[in-house]
């Protein structure tokens, strides 16, 4: 089955540094990508949606500043966490989509200290 | 985002123990997923559905979509440890560029 790998898994950083996620789709091409954002015992929350070679659309509240996404190929997006801070430290989540099915990546951990 | 309501948010049973977990909007979907989570891990899908009065079995799971496709619900036959986690009902509309839009999720907790 499709694959989607995340990049690091875990990553402590210190406050005020930066901090890039990656989301591959090992074996087939996105049309989309999505990262999602995720706190202990809570769901999902949409942080972004991304097409490849154009501007991330952002939610609601979500800062584009702080949350820098690209999106270079129809396999990679990567996900910028910018100026982190502890209120940052979460789970993320991206998913790859293509018409039919929604795939998603393993989490990457990130706490900031 | 359309909002989608989850329930219960919290459920603890003992094995052998039926339970249905609800998943309800008041706006129409396109598709509805049913995921389940490992802590520290992504959702791993479970089923798809996309018709309205749709019925899917997954071994002792039973996952309905309601007429409208508004809301949907999953049933668990006799409970096992096993099926312990975190359950995410998820709706997929071309007005959110069929970005999913998650439920709160329901933490299952079957005991031996």
């Amino acid at each position: 089955g499709a694959v989607v790998s995340q990049h690091p898994s875990w990553v402590i950083c210190k406050s005020g540094t930066s901090v890039k996620i990656e989301c591959r789709s090992l074996d087939f091409q996105a049309t989309t990508m999505f990262w999602y954002r995720q706190f202990p015992k809570q769901s999902l929350m949409l942080m972004a949606t991304s097409n490849e070679g154009s501007k991330a659309t952002y939610e609601q509240g979500v800062e584009k500043d702080k949350f820098l996404i690209n999106h270079a190929s129809l396999t990679l997006s990567t996900l910028t966490v910018t100026s982190a801070h502890p209120e940052d430290s979460s789970f993320y989540i991206c998913s790859a989509s293509t018409v039919s099915q929604h795939y998603f990546g393993e989490g990457s951990w990130l706490t900031v200290v | 985002t359309q909002l989608l309501e989850q329930s219960p948010q919290f459920l603890s049973i003992q094995e052998g123990e039926n339970l249905t977990v609800y998943c309800n909007s008041s706006s129409v979907f396109s598709s509805l997923q049913w995921y389940r989570q490992e802590p520290g891990e992504g959702p791993v899908l479970l089923v798809t559905v996309v018709t309205g009065g749709e019925v899917k079995k997954l071994k002792r799971l039973t996952f309905q979509f309601g007429d409208a496709r508004k809301d949907s619900s999953l049933h668990i036959t006799a409970a096992q440890p096993g099926d312990t986690g975190l359950y995410l009902c998820a709706g997929e509309s071309p007005n959110s560029g069929y970005a999913l839009n998650f439920g709160k999720g329901t933490s299952l907790l079957v005991t031996p």
